[in-house]
């Protein structure tokens, strides 16, 4: 069955700085992988997805990095804002959505 | 496109009592899923459906629970009878792809309380 863990569970970093949160799974064959993000009280937003046969996806001051033989993804935020404190999530599709529990991260002004 | 819709968007309700949630997928998207979300288990699937047709529902708690998609632009989530233990945030979301590929669109969810 497959796991999926994100570390650190929260973050709280001041504005402006560059930030790296991480996402891990245990069974390596996977179509894809998104990560998302939930602002509280609503629903899931997804932010990147990143196919098995790629090694990273852009949007914006987002990149997402995938290795899967090593059952890894990162999550990178350039010039962190306020405006990005949320929960991020990385789900893992290998024909399941499996969502890891979130990171918090808190950007403060 | 107004993205997933749920209705409603809060249910306070009493044990015993029947509740149903409702769910508009995206237009086009034939790929559809329940998701339950609390503080301790975080997001867990609980079915999915492909062109109207239930694919898993392995993760449905129990007979209380039951799900239909009667055609492709809407489905319920019904718990009879609701149990205290039920309340939680119940997320639709759907996609164009049920075998992964493209992007899961969420609704903004329904906040379920059991009291």
């Amino acid at each position: 069955k497959q796991e999926v863990t994100q570390i650190p569970a929260a973050l709280s970093v001041p504005e402006g700085e560059n930030l790296v949160l991480n996402c891990s799974f245990t069974d390596s064959a996977i179509y894809n992988l998104q990560w998302f993000r939930q602002d509280p009280g609503k629903g899931l937003t997804s932010l990147l997805l990143i196919q098995s046969s790629q090694r990273e996806q852009t949007s914006g001051r987002l990149n997402a990095s995938l290795d899967k033989s090593s059952g890894r993804s990162t999550l990178y935020i350039a010039a962190s804002q306020p405006g990005d404190s949320a929960t991020y999530l990385c789900a893992v599709n290998d024909n399941m959505l499996t969502f890891g529990g979130g990171t918090r991260l808190m950007v403060k002004p | 496109d107004a993205g997933v819709i749920q209705s409603p968007r809060h249910e306070v309700t009493e044990m015993g009592q029947e509740v149903t949630l409702r769910c508009k997928p995206i237009s086009g998207h034939n790929s559809l899923f329940w998701y339950r979300q609390t503080m301790m288990r975080g997001l867990e699937l609980l079915i999915y459906f492909n062109n109207n047709v239930p694919i898993d529902d392995s993760g449905m708690p129990e007979d209380r629970f039951s799900a239909k998609m009667p055609n492709a632009s809407f489905s319920t989530l019904k718990i009879q009878p609701s149990e205290p233990r039920d309340s939680a945030v119940y997320f639709c979301a759907s996609s164009f792809s049920g075998t992964g590929g493209e992007k899961l669109f969420f609704g903004s969810g329904t906040q379920l309380s059991v009291l």
